[in-house]
């Protein structure tokens, strides 16, 4: 069964840095596009950023373009998210996800089968 | 970016009945819709993708339709462990976006 366990979410002031960490076991990780989700608390789901399995491609929301950045190390099994100049609005649960496939080259092929538990990260001084 | 609505927000429906939920795309996506559940202080699970595809594993109760820029979501005989809220999202393009969700309760 795909195992997802994310980490690093905390209370940060807002303008500060965060990376959060997502270690991936049961799958073969290189082989899948990963995605970060987020959930604002009562809120609903808000996609944030997407890599390819080899991390050639990668995809950012607007609202996180420029602040985020997303990364894996295929050697660790592992999916990053760095955050910088956090803002209250990015305070949310941040959820690591799979997809079943190795990129979006296949149109209308996005979509996530396996999620972790997700991360809260709060963003306040 | 494309708009997803999802109706109603809330139903409230009784154990045994069929729940209809709708989608509403703000231009066309083809079929290329995915349906999720979350439930209370979990992560999601993938429903349906592609519209109408089931995903391995999810009871056969669940169903999706549609195509273009109106989709839905059935549930037949509804099951006390369907409680939940569900969400839709487009898979057309980037930016991927979700509905705002609508929460089905057990009466």
């Amino acid at each position: 069964e795909v195992q997802l366990l994310e980490s690093g979410g905390t209370l940060v002031q807002p303008g500060g840095s965060l990376r959060l960490s997502c270690a991936a076991s049961e799958f073969t990780f290189h082989s899948y596009a990963m995605t970060w989700v987020r959930q604002a608390p009562g809120k609903g789901l808000d996609w944030v950023s997407s890599t390819t399995g080899d991390s050639g491609r990668t995809y950012y929301a607007d609202s996180v373009k420029g602040r985020f950045t997303i990364s894996r190390d295929n050697s660790r099994n592992t999916l990053y998210l760095q955050m910088d100049s956090l803002r209250a609005e990015d305070t949310a649960i941040y959820y690591c996800a799979k997809s079943p496939s190795f990129n979006y080259d296949q149109w209308g092929s996005f979509r996530c089968d396996s999620w972790g538990q997700g991360t809260l990260v709060t963003v306040s001084s | 970016d494309i708009q997803m609505t999802q109706s109603p927000s809330s139903v409230s429906a009784s154990v045994g009945d069929r729940v209809t939920i709708t989608c509403r795309a703000s231009q066309n996506i083809n079929r290329w819709l995915v349906w999720y559940q979350q439930k209370p202080g979990k992560a999601p699970k993938l429903l349906i993708y592609a519209a109408s595809s089931l995903q391995s594993g999810v009871p056969s109760r669940f169903s999706g339709s549609g195509s273009g820029t109106d989709f839905t979501l059935t549930i037949n005989s509804l099951q006390p462990e369907d409680s939940a809220t569900y969400y839709c999202q487009q898979a057309h393009v980037f930016p991927i976006t979700f509905g705002q969700g609508t929460r089905l309760d057990i009466k």
